[in-house]
């Protein structure tokens, strides 16, 4: 399975669009790109994921680029709920999620 | 109840003693994992079922038993651990496994061995 990139900490305002990058060099055709949260102590929450194009939902966007070697996830609207362990994940057809340690982003009044 | 749900949320127990963790998910899925995550490390796959048969057992210690009597319901028995297994406890459902179906998490057990 592909290895993914993500800076260990960052900073949001709350109300400001928080962009988390990851990358993801070695990702193969069929391998999808998935995002999930931990909030301290509290199961991992599924935000969004995608293979090629780029993905909106309820929660978030998803930004994949053309090479696919690297993805955003923008949250449009921090709140200090969001404040969280952000993992980005490659999965291939396996269906093994391997967590690395993740983005803590740290929402700010 | 909707999603995936655990019980107990919380557990303490001696070395000597034998727990359930039980875990039920309402999402019609058929795949369902153990994860474990301890302080400041990731989690890590124990265990995956698909339609009620183990496919993967990732080099767990014998003392961390799983059962699952059904595509619904998966316990994870607990005898003679250490207190190095004190940890969080996360069961997960997908579609099946072995697939690049979305995985959901259940709340957890925060597990303490004294």
């Amino acid at each position: 399975d592909a290895k993914t990139t993500q800076p260990p900490s960052m900073d949001c305002a709350e109300g400001r669009a928080a962009n988390l990058p990851c990358n993801h060099s070695t990702i193969s055709g069929n391998e999808y790109v998935y995002w999930y949260r931990q909030i301290h102590s509290q199961g991992p929450q599924y935000i969004i994921h995608g293979l090629k194009n780029n993905e909106t939902n309820e929660m978030a966007s998803l930004i994949i680029t053309e090479d696919r070697k690297s993805s955003t996830l923008i949250l449009p609207h921090a709140t200090l709920r969001d404040t969280a362990v952000y993992y980005c994940i490659v999965l291939k057809g396996t269906g093994k999620l391997i967590f690395g340690q993740g983005t803590t982003l740290q929402v700010k009044p | 109840e909707t999603g995936v749900t655990q019980t107990p949320r919380h557990l303490v127990m001696g070395m000597t003693n034998k727990k359930s963790l039980k875990c039920e998910q309402h999402l019609g899925h058929n795949a369902m994992y153990w994860y474990k995550q301890s302080a400041k490390k990731p989690l890590e796959l124990m265990f995956v079922y698909n339609f009620k048969e183990q496919t993967e057992n990732n080099s767990v210690p014998s003392r961390f038993s799983p059962e699952c009597p059904n595509s619904s319901h998966l316990f994870l028995h607990l005898h003679t651990l250490q207190p190095e297994d004190s940890a969080l406890y996360l069961c997960a459902s997908s579609g099946t496994s072995g697939s690049a179906d979305t995985q959901y998490f259940g709340p957890g057990t925060r597990l303490t061995v004294l």
